[in-house]
């Protein structure tokens, strides 16, 4: 099974700051990555799929990088609905696995 | 508008059966492989099984820990995916959603999920 460790698993930050949650796989997974939102009581969101492509939808803030092993979700400038916990997952390979979470909170 | 709306959800005691269903509307259910995903309470997401589409034959995929316990089907008739949970353990206790495959491979929507409780 691939591994997705996710770091960090918590953060305070306030509003404006810039926020990175990386996500490493176990073995290369090329771009077959996904990131998603949720808040509590709700389903989770996508953010991006693809390692780096937003949904129609999704605030131009929140970004995707990396490719192969390591991965990078930024949102540029935290805004208020934004607190949540934020999921990587990976999708090239059965079974699909997904990071333990990242939970931004404010500071 | 593509909706899933997840039922079937509830107290179950271990070594018991449940059945959820997940009905969809929006879109044409054949043409999508369907997933379901389960959160423990107070846990991460884990993925627990996949339906392909009509033109895969509509076969099946699960994870190592529910495998040979749980079936996934569909009624295309009825806009309906379904998963079977035999021989629950209390560590099935968690809220399982149901969530469609775009095209792209990724998740794109996803129901509001039923609560599974599996105790005494």
């Amino acid at each position: 099974d691939i591994q997705m460790t996710q770091s960090p698993s918590s953060l305070s930050a306030s509003v404006g700051d810039r926020v990175t949650i990386t996500c490493r796989a176990s073995q290369g997974i090329r771009n077959d990555l996904a990131w998603f939102q949720q808040k509590p009581g709700k389903a989770p969101k996508s953010l991006i799929y693809a390692a780096s492509t937003l949904p129609y939808g999704v605030p131009s803030r929140f970004s995707g990088s990396g490719s192969g092993t390591d991965f990078t979700l930024t949102i540029s400038s935290l805004q208020p609905e934004d607190f949540a916990t934020y999921y990587c997952q990976q999708y090239n390979s059965y079974p699909l696995t997904f990071g333990g979470g990242t939970k931004v909170e404010i500071k | 508008e593509v909706q899933l709306v997840e039922s079937g959800g509830g107290l179950v005691q271990p070594g018991g059966s449940l059945r959820l269903s997940c009905a969809a509307s929006g879109f044409t259910l054949s043409d999508y492989y369907m997933d379901w995903v389960r959160q423990a309470p107070g846990k991460g997401l884990e993925w627990v099984g996949r339906s392909r589409n009509k033109a895969n034959s509509y076969t099946t995929e699960y994870a190592a820990s529910v495998k040979g316990r749980f079936t996934i089907s569909r009624d295309d008739s009825k806009n309906s995916l379904y998963l079977q949970m035999n021989s629950l353990k209390t560590e099935d206790t968690a809220v399982y959603y149901c969530a469609r495959v775009a095209r792209t491979s990724d998740f794109d929507y996803w129901g509001q999920g039923t609560l599974v409780t599996v105790s005494t």
